[in-house]
């Protein structure tokens, strides 16, 4: 079963400007990561924020992480044509080497 | 970072057939390999977990009988569609960790198999 919940399902800005998806959950979590899918295309890790993090960066990317609210964020900054994919938020169970739950992800085209 | 190969990238069978996805850990040993399925402009679903020298774990809904995975060494799984149907026809994906991430760290994902059954 799906776990995490993107929004929006899709997203098109200008390149440059900044672009925010969100994603929801339902369970406790370990960790929460977020991939990106260029079309046809296998799976990309991008970044992993663990359950006592609030907040993390990475180059472009950051991300934010709310457990009350069982909710994430990913914010792109100064966005390229070349992050036109699509970017899928993941959840695991709390131990072991379990599989991820992904949620329905967020399709983001940047125009040039 | 960890690579993960999968092959074929595409095929296209008849209904019917048989069509073997090979899933390789190229320079890390997986114990542990996940295969995914994706149907168009949708989420990656996962089918079942595949554990080196034991059975694998399916997921609820997803036919064992149908869907046989084989993980006979640390580097490769297998998963087989027998007797495909165009409703087979889908993305398969694979993947594992490496054990430098943890048992709760990223995956690293395969290119994936697009498979078509006509």
């Amino acid at each position: 079963s799906q776990q995490g919940e993107e929004d929006p399902q899709a997203l098109s800005i200008q390149e440059g400007e900044n672009a925010t998806m969100n994603c929801s959950y339902k369970t406790s979590i370990n960790n929460l990561q977020w991939y990106r899918q260029n079309s046809g295309r296998g799976l990309v890790h991008l970044i992993l924020i663990r359950s006592n993090e609030r907040e993390k960066h990475s180059g472009r990317l950051r991300v934010t992480l709310d457990t009350s609210k069982k909710s994430s964020s990913l914010l792109i900054t100064a966005s390229r044509a070349a992050d036109t994919a699509s970017y899928f938020c993941a959840t695991g169970r709390n131990s072991g080497n379990t599989p991820l739950v992904f949620g329905k992800g967020t399709r983001l085209s940047v125009i040039a | 970072g960890a690579v993960v190969s999968q092959h074929p990238s595409w095929v296209i069978c008849k209904s019917g057939t048989s069509v073997k996805i090979e899933c390789r850990s190229l320079d890390f040993q997986a114990t542990t390999m996940f295969w995914y399925r994706q149907f168009p402009k949708q989420s990656l679903m996962l089918m079942a977990t595949s554990n080196e020298g034991s059975k694998a774990t399916y997921e609820q809904g997803v036919e064992k009988d149908k869907f046989l995975i084989n993980h006979a060494s640390l580097t490769l799984s297998t998963l087989t569609v027998t007797s495909a149907h165009p409703e087979d026809s889908s993305f398969y994906i694979c993947s594992a960790r490496s054990p430098g991430t943890g048992v709760t760290g990223e995956l690293f994902f395969g290119e994936g198999s697009r498979l078509t059954v006509l």
